[in-house]
């Protein structure tokens, strides 16, 4: 079955330290994945998504990066963290079967910086 | 900006009654769908509905679609402490599945 791993599920990290969010996919054979951020108040953002190793898009100017090393893996860093970077990240992937859009979605890393 | 925008924003039923909450949009879309995200949880899907269909059930969730107005509903029937949770619509950008999603409305069911 489908399954997102995702991890650490919290961190409290002060301003200015890196970050580096994992994300791994297993179950599904579409190649997409996606990383989400969800603030207080503001629903979902979409901030980065890939088709393939390698291949990233960025859907928003920021403090953030990805990588995707491996098929599966999906990372989201930051070299020097921003109080504005709290918030709960969440890595989707399209549902596997799903055909129309439909996105599984991990338990979400919850980050916290100070 | 944010394609679906959900209202209300907070919702507070009583158990056994029904629960509408509301979906806008404002570009084209192919399909629209509902997440429910139980709190400090991912988000699950609900149900989706295509661009050519009016109305859609899935047990006691009943959603509505009026491309016309670019509006969509979600009612969940005869509800239950467990249906706690935040509900959210999201739409999709041309039919990718880039989907982009409201904030979502707080649903509160008191036993």
């Amino acid at each position: 079955s489908q399954t997102i791993h995702q991890w650490p599920a919290t961190l409290v990290q002060p301003v200015g330290s890196p970050l580096s969010l994992e994300c791994t996919v297993e179950g599904t054979s579409n190649p997409n994945l996606y990383w989400y951020r969800q603030a207080a108040g503001r629903g979902l953002q979409l901030l980065f998504y890939s088709v393939g190793i390698g291949q990233i898009s960025s859907e928003v100017p920021q403090n953030l990066s990805a990588s995707r090393p491996q098929d599966r893996q999906f990372i989201l860093s930051s070299k020097k963290l921003l109080l504005s970077d709290s918030g709960f990240y969440l890595c989707a992937s399209p549902t596997s079967g799903g055909g129309a859009g439909e996105l599984f979605f991990g338990e979400g890393s919850r980050l916290t910086v100070l | 900006s944010q394609q679906g925008e959900e209202d209300p924003q907070a919702l507070s039923i009583q158990e056994g009654e029904n629960a509408t909450m509301n979906c806008s949009y404002k570009t084209s879309i192919n399909n629209l769908q509902w997440y429910r995200q139980n709190s400090g949880r991912g988000l699950v899907h609900l149900i989706l509905i295509r661009s050519n269909e009016r109305e859609k059930h899935s047990g006691r969730l009943r959603v509505t679609l009026d491309t016309s107005k670019k509006s969509s509903s979600l009612l969940i029937t005869a509800s239950r402490a467990a249906d706690t949770a935040s509900y959210f619509c999201a739409t999709g950008k041309g039919g990718s599945e880039k989907l982009v999603f409201g904030k979502g409305t707080k649903l509160t069911v008191n036993p």
